[in-house]
């Protein structure tokens, strides 16, 4: 069981919204700023969409935005496009333990209808 | 370009050991703190350890704590990950990753294409 929770599949339309939400704890979400969302098509490597909660890296469509309110975390995608039907995943700084210190979300599986 | 080339996946045994290298290029190595992630068959990312720039401050997933040692060879560009008291748990597609400059240890901005590490008897 991950340390964050993610719907497991979320669906829409071209042309629609959609969010994604990732509900951790006040040792992670919402102690600190830095969660971050990965965009993961099928056998390849994930990709950097969001850091920081917010701030989306250069090249990242703005489309995608992130944003969090307590300890949840949510990445909203905008005017949904067939070529973002992938998996996401989100990832957050811990002090839950001694040793961990990042942790990450199940995944969610994004199927654009 | 950044590359990260990961090696030494291979079948191994119950308890058996192994361990793992990730070669870095196209960028200065030693400042940046870097990470393993790894991903069982059909299932999500799991976050396993991180190193700091030096070397000397290092971190770990309770699952793999006490049998895995992360470590790194500044003057190599090279990140390692000692697999030991393997169990089939730990069969997964193992990353090392980069972290993104100036952010925080969850921004990873560079993966390798991963290597297979596969436990069975």
């Amino acid at each position: 069981q991950s340390a964050l929770t993610q719907p497991a599949s979320v669906s829409g339309s071209p042309g629609q919204s959609i969010a994604i939400s990732c509900t951790g704890t006040s040792s992670d979400i919402g102690g600190y700023n830095y969660v971050s969302w990965y965009q993961q098509y099928p056998g390849k490597a994930p990709k950097l969409i969001i850091y920081d909660v917010s701030n989306r890296p250069s090249g990242v469509s703005d489309r995608f935005s992130g944003s969090k309110s307590g300890n949840t975390a949510s990445l909203t995608i905008s005017g949904l496009q067939t070529e973002d039907e992938a998996d996401y995943y989100c990832t957050s700084y811990t002090t839950r333990t001694t040793l961990e210190r990042v942790v990450f979300g199940g995944g969610t599986k994004l199927t654009v209808l | 370009e950044v590359q990260l080339v990961e090696s030494g996946g291979v079948v191994v045994q119950p308890g058996g050991s192994l361990r793992l290298s990730c070669a870095a290029s196209g960028f200065t190595f030693r400042d940046f703190s870097m990470h393993w992630v790894r991903q069982r068959p059909g299932k999500g990312l799991e976050w396993v350890s991180l190193i700091n720039r030096n070397g000397r401050t290092t971190y770990y997933a309770d699952s793999v704590k006490g049998r895995f040692t992360i470590s790194r060879d500044n003057s190599k560009n090279s990140l390692y990950l000692q697999l030991n008291s393997l169990t089939t748990e730990d069969s997964a597609l193992y990353y090392c990753v980069k972290e993104k400059w100036g952010s925080s240890w969850t921004a990873y901005d560079s993966w390798g294409q991963g290597t297979l590490v596969f436990v069975s008897s």
